[in-house]
């Protein structure tokens, strides 16, 4: 069974501080592997990954996959309270079901002025 | 530039009541995904299909559950005899036909079904 997890579960920081979220994965036919940022509403996309070791940059909010030792992390430098939210690290699988998603359970950032 | 469109955005049901929630894609996107959060977990998947087809079901209860994507219309979840344990956020989400595309999955604002 495809299985994500995420780590640490919960994190609080205050503005300015610079957090990295950690996604493993242990997935058959890997596809790619997305970052989403989740307030009370519905998940936002922020990155897709399908190349190891290219890192994708929007604004202060980065990322890189690691193919070979299975995980990825995001990092979010300079925070603000407007970055609380829950992170989503899913990962896609090819064979029979191309779309399919397993998302991990989540990362709870909190950013405190 | 509308995205996915979910509605009702909130519905309660008593148990033993049917819960439909319908979802309508992206323009121009022909895939669409239904997962299910669960209060305290990570989003689950449920369904995946493609117009009038069903690609990949393996994540849906066998009993009471069922969903559809016609040619014309948006796709329904449909939720027969409504239990407790069905209260959960319902998010659908679309992606658009190229395969490279398959997993760039944009989600709607999700139903909430509360079952009374």
């Amino acid at each position: 069974e495809d299985k994500v997890v995420q780590s640490p579960l919960s994190l609080v920081v205050h503005e300015g501080d610079t957090v990295t979220l950690n996604c493993s994965y242990e997935v058959t036919n890997f596809r790619s592997l997305l970052w989403y940022k989740q307030e009370k509403k519905a998940p936002t996309f922020l990155f897709m990954l399908t190349s190891s070791g290219i890192e994708k940059k929007s604004g202060r909010l980065s990322s890189i996959l690691d193919k070979k030792e299975l995980f990825s992390i995001l990092n979010i430098t300079a925070t603000q309270t407007g970055d609380s939210a829950v992170y989503l690290c899913a990962v896609g699988s090819g064979g029979t079901s191309y779309g399919k998603l397993t998302f991990g359970q989540g990362t709870i950032l909190t950013v405190h002025p | 530039n509308a995205g996915v469109m979910q509605n009702p955005r909130h519905l309660v049901r008593r148990r033993g009541q049917e819960a439909r929630l319908r979802c309508s894609p992206v323009k121009g996107h022909s895939h669409v995904y239904w997962y299910r959060q669960l209060p305290e977990e990570g989003l689950k998947f449920m369904v995946y299909l493609q117009k009038e087809n069903i690609i990949d079901e393996s994540g849906m209860p066998k009993e009471r559950f069922s969903a559809e994507f016609p040619k014309e219309g948006p796709s329904i979840l449909r939720i027969q005899q409504v239990v407790r344990g069905d209260s959960a956020a319902y998010f659908c989400a679309s992606s658009a036909t190229d395969r490279g595309s398959y997993n760039e999955q944009f989600f709607g604002p999700g139903t909430r079904l509360t079952v009374l």
